[in-house]
């Protein structure tokens, strides 16, 4: 079974701070996805990595995905209140590969 | 141009009730994924549906639970004799290929409350 873990669970900042959520597995898995869930609503995909060691830069939002494709980190520049939400990764499996295993997320609260 | 659109967008059931929950991909998907999510857990895989066939229920409770996507009209999700453990909410999702690796779009779900 594939598993990922995010840390931290919860993050609480102020405006304008910078931050880094992250997420691992001690599988390979063949993309990662980051979402954002804002509450009452649906998963917005945000970005998809597929390379190992690829970097996606999204305007304040930086992706990075693990060399050995195990692991990704989500960092956040000058964060605004505008981020507050609930940062889910999702990975796609080598086999069956419309199956996303999700992480429990990352609870993000930016305050002004 | 809408997206995935899922209703009702919160349905009560008592217990022993049969839940229905609708929903219709974006336009010219013909790929539907169907996610719940508990409180405090992550979104788990639950069935992956194409026009008239279901691909992949490895996920879904043998029990009580059936999917669908017809021909016509919507996915439906149905979740018989509901018991209080399947208060939560659940998210479809379509795609027009199989293939996870670009992402999905996500409906708003349906929260589903069992008393």
């Amino acid at each position: 079974t594939q598993l990922l873990e995010q840390s931290p669970q919860f993050l609480s900042i102020q405006e304008g701070e910078n931050l880094t959520v992250y997420c691992n597995s001690s599988s390979v898995f063949s993309s990662l996805q980051w979402y954002r869930q804002e509450p009452g609503e649906g998963p917005v995909l945000l970005v998809t990595v597929v390379t190992g060691g690829e970097v996606k830069k999204l305007k304040r939002l930086t992706f990075q995905f693990g060399d050995a494709r195990k692991d990704s980190s989500l960092h956040i520049t000058a964060a605004q209140t505008g981020d507050t939400g609930l940062y889910l990764c999702a990975g796609e499996g080598r086999e069956r590969n419309y199956k996303l295993t999700f992480g429990k997320g990352t609870l993000l609260t930016v305050n002004p | 141009n809408a997206g995935v659109m899922q209703n009702p967008r919160h349905l009560v059931r008592r217990r022993g009730q049969e839940a229905r929950l609708r929903c219709s991909p974006m336009k010219g998907h013909s790929h539907v994924y169907w996610y719940r999510q508990l409180p405090e857990e992550g979104l788990k895989f639950m069935v992956y549906l194409q026009k008239e066939n279901i691909i992949d229920e490895s996920g879904m409770p043998k029990e009580r639970f059936s999917a669908e996507f017809p021909k016509e009209g919507p996915s439906i999700l149905r979740i018989q004799q509901v018991v209080r453990g399947d208060s939560a909410a659940y998210f479809c999702a379509s795609s027009s290929s199989p293939q996870g690796t670009y992402g999905y779009t996500f409906g708003s779900g349906t929260r589903l409350t069992v008393v």
